[in-house]
């Protein structure tokens, strides 16, 4: 069965860095994209970029360099999403999602159950 | 880059035919046969209902069909049942390596 694990719920202070982890299982972990889209409460999804798991090599819209980075590590089959400088803004749900297997603009085909971050002074 | 633009909301009776609209510009949606749309339970992750525009993955009912017209996406649900009642959005690549998303539309089956 093929599945993303998320970790768990986390609270940060404002001006923290939080790290959610997304484990893979079912499938091989290095053949397809990772990528990472939060959902703020009430709002719609906003894509954060994504990871090739056999190269390492990432993507990251404008708006978040500089403060977000994912990282893998093959020999856990995890993918991990790091954000720095938390602001109240950055409270929201946070999901990896399997993309493609050739392309990063392929559809995201399975979802890990998503990683609530609050960010609160 | 704005997000995709969605109604916040569409409703319809079990058994009719709602189409959510997903309007984007001629860098994205216009251009890019990479439209894909996604269906969200309250508290649930998001999951894969068409992708590339029109293509239904395997598991997914033919009530659902995906089209496209100038910068405009739309997804069709015909024969309307309770289950379908959820939120949904659209997604596109925009170019240069990124994706966009809509900002979700609520239905409502009366």
């Amino acid at each position: 069965q093929v599945q993303l694990v998320q970790s768990g719920a986390e609270v940060r202070k404002p001006g923290a860095s939080v790290k959610v982890s997304c484990k893979a299982s079912g499938y091989t972990f290095t053949n397809y994209y990772i990528h990472w889209v939060r959902q703020a409460p009430g709002q719609g999804p906003e894509w954060m970029g994504w990871m090739n798991p056999n190269s390492g090599g990432t993507n990251y819209p404008q708006k978040f360099q500089g403060r977000v980075t994912m990282t893998r590590d093959t020999s856990v089959i995890t993918a991990f999403l790091e954000l720095t400088w938390l602001t109240s803004d950055d409270t929201a749900v946070y999901y990896c999602a399997r993309g493609g297997s050739a392309s990063y603009y392929d559809a995201l085909d399975i979802w890990g159950p998503g990683t609530m971050v609050t960010v609160s002074s | 880059q704005s997000a995709l633009t969605q109604p916040r909301s569409v409703s319809g009776s079990p058994g009719q035919s709602v189409t959510i609209s997903c309007t984007g510009t001629s860098s994205d949606v216009g251009t890019f046969n990479y439209v894909s749309w996604y269906r969200q339970h309250p508290g649930k992750a998001p999951k894969l209902m068409i992708y590339d525009v029109n293509k239904r993955p395997s598991g997914v009912p033919d009530r659902f069909s995906g089209s496209r017209s100038g910068n405009t996406a739309s997804l069709t649900i015909s024969g309307l049942q309770a289950e379908d009642e959820a939120d949904y959005f659209c997604c596109s690549y925009a170019g240069t390596y990124t994706l966009l998303f809509g900002g979700g539309t609520k239905l409502t089956v009366l």
